[in-house]
């Protein structure tokens, strides 16, 4: 079975500071994982996503994510927030070869002080 | 750049009624699918759709709902007759491939 973990619903960070969103999964079969953002009234946009090739995935607006199988982690990072960054980030997992149906943590929000 | 479409934005119905959510894939994808995201909980899968049939259902995914893609454009979630639980955020995503999903932004489905 796949399922995801993500550690802290709520997180705060000033502009300029690191951001780091924690994602732990679960899976029987080798995943492929990914993470969503979702701004205010609007759907889940594809940040960045992991599917057996380099364990360090880069994505969009300076985001990345490093894949660590021995720790079963797929955090998310950003060197410097910006305020733009204030939104709610879910990471999924599915499973590799087969696809379908996305397993997704219950989000983390990210606030982005001044 | 091509999106995921959903209508309406938001639509608002009495329980026991049948309501159809709307939506229009990416042009080029294959793969559909259907979620929902109840207030304050995580995104659950409801049903993915290939090849003109159900390919995988969750276990949300009752008799009281049903998918249809009528006209090779539109992709379709009913549900039959609406009780207060299924008050949710839908949302349709799509895929070229079974390994990354593009999602629309969501139905605000209130039942009152």
């Amino acid at each position: 079975a796949q399922s995801v973990t993500q550690l802290g619903s709520h997180v705060s960070v000033s502009e300029g500071a690191l951001v780091l969103l924690r994602c732990n999964y679960s899976s029987s079969v080798p995943p492929y994982l990914f993470w969503y953002v979702q701004y205010p009234n609007q759907g889940l946009q594809l940040l960045l996503k992991y599917t057996s090739a380099a364990t360090l995935v880069k994505g969009i607006n300076g985001f990345e994510a490093e894949f660590k199988k021995s720790e079963t982690s797929f955090h998310l990072t950003k060197p410097s927030a910006h305020m733009s960054d204030a939104a709610e980030y879910f990471c999924a997992v599915s499973r590799a070869n087969t696809g379908n149906q996305f397993y997704f943590g219950t989000g983390t929000s990210l606030t982005v002080i001044p | 750049e091509p999106e995921v479409t959903q209508t309406p934005s938001h639509q608002v119905t009495q329980m026991g009624q049948e309501v159809i959510l709307r939506c229009v894939p990416i042009s080029n994808h294959l793969y559909f699918y259907w979620y929902r995201q109840i207030l304050g909980q995580k995104v659950e899968f409801l049903v993915s759709f290939y090849n003109n049939e159900i390919s995988e259902k969750s276990e949300i995914f009752d008799d009281q709902f049903s998918v249809e893609r009528p006209d090779g454009s539109n992709f379709t979630l009913k549900i039959r007759s609406t009780k207060l639980e299924d008050s949710a955020m839908y949302f349709c995503a799509s895929s070229p491939d079974p390994y990354e999903q593009y999602f629309g932004p969501g139905t605000r489905l209130t039942v009152t």
